[in-house]
């Protein structure tokens, strides 16, 4: 398993722009997380999602943050517009048999927006 | 306010000497305290949970109830040690709360 895959990797972007962060969790995991690491803030959860319905969504900045998980394999993050003090590394992990458990985390996506 | 508590945006220390990296939390229930690690190019990963009281790479930490601290230690530090130290607690049915990180930096 390649464990859990995010793209794209990087992400550079002009202010006002929509961009779109994609994630694959590891098979079989039912929970799936999304975070942002800041130097100022450290790791934020944003939202997360069980089975793939929304659960928790109350870390999401502001409403032009949005997430879906369509299926069990596939989660995006998308912002829009696109905000300079939104970059970020924005950070997809997803667990096994509830949220005590190990989470796993993918690479990352690194986002600039000028 | 903040659940996880990591006084230390950045700690240095000189190879061979001693680590701690400190954590405290806010919790009045029987917490589960974790310690992640990201090395540098590296995913964000699992270093030890304190039900499992296990060393790891050298680590360890003991959960302090009195004082509600869980600070992660290790006798002599490496320069692979090097590297982005969350901690993190879970209360029951929500999701991990991680501290804000701490950067461990190993000089040689």
């Amino acid at each position: 398993d390649a464990g859990v895959i995010q793209s794209p990797r990087h992400e550079v972007t002009e202010m006002g722009q929509e961009v779109t962060l994609r994630c694959k969790p590891i098979s079989g995991h039912d929970y799936l997380f999304w975070y942002r690491q800041t130097m100022m803030r450290g790791l934020e959860l944003l939202i997360y999602f069980n089975n793939n319905v929304p659960i928790d969504d109350s870390g999401m900045p502001e409403d032009r943050f949005s997430a879906k998980m369509p299926n069990a394999s596939f989660s995006t993050l998308k912002i829009q517009p696109s905000e300079p003090r939104d970059s970020a590394v924005y950070f997809c992990a997803s667990s096994l048999l509830g949220l005590a458990y190990e989470q796993y985390f993918g690479p990352g996506t690194r986002l600039t927006v000028t | 306010a903040q659940r996880v508590t990591q006084p230390e945006k950045l700690l240095s220390v000189f190879k061979g000497a001693p680590v701690e990296l400190k954590c405290n939390y806010s919790y009045s229930g029987s917490p589960e305290l974790f310690w992640y690690v990201q090395y540098s190019r590296q995913r964000l990963q699992l270093l030890l949970r304190h039900i499992s009281r296990e060393s790891i790479k050298g680590f360890t930490a003991d959960l302090n109830k009195g004082e509600t601290s869980f600070h992660l230690k290790k006798p002599f530090a490496q320069e692979e040690d090097s590297a982005m130290y969350y901690c993190a607690l879970w209360e029951g049915n929500t999701p991990l709360v991680f501290g804000k990180g701490t950067r461990l930096s190993v000089i040689a």
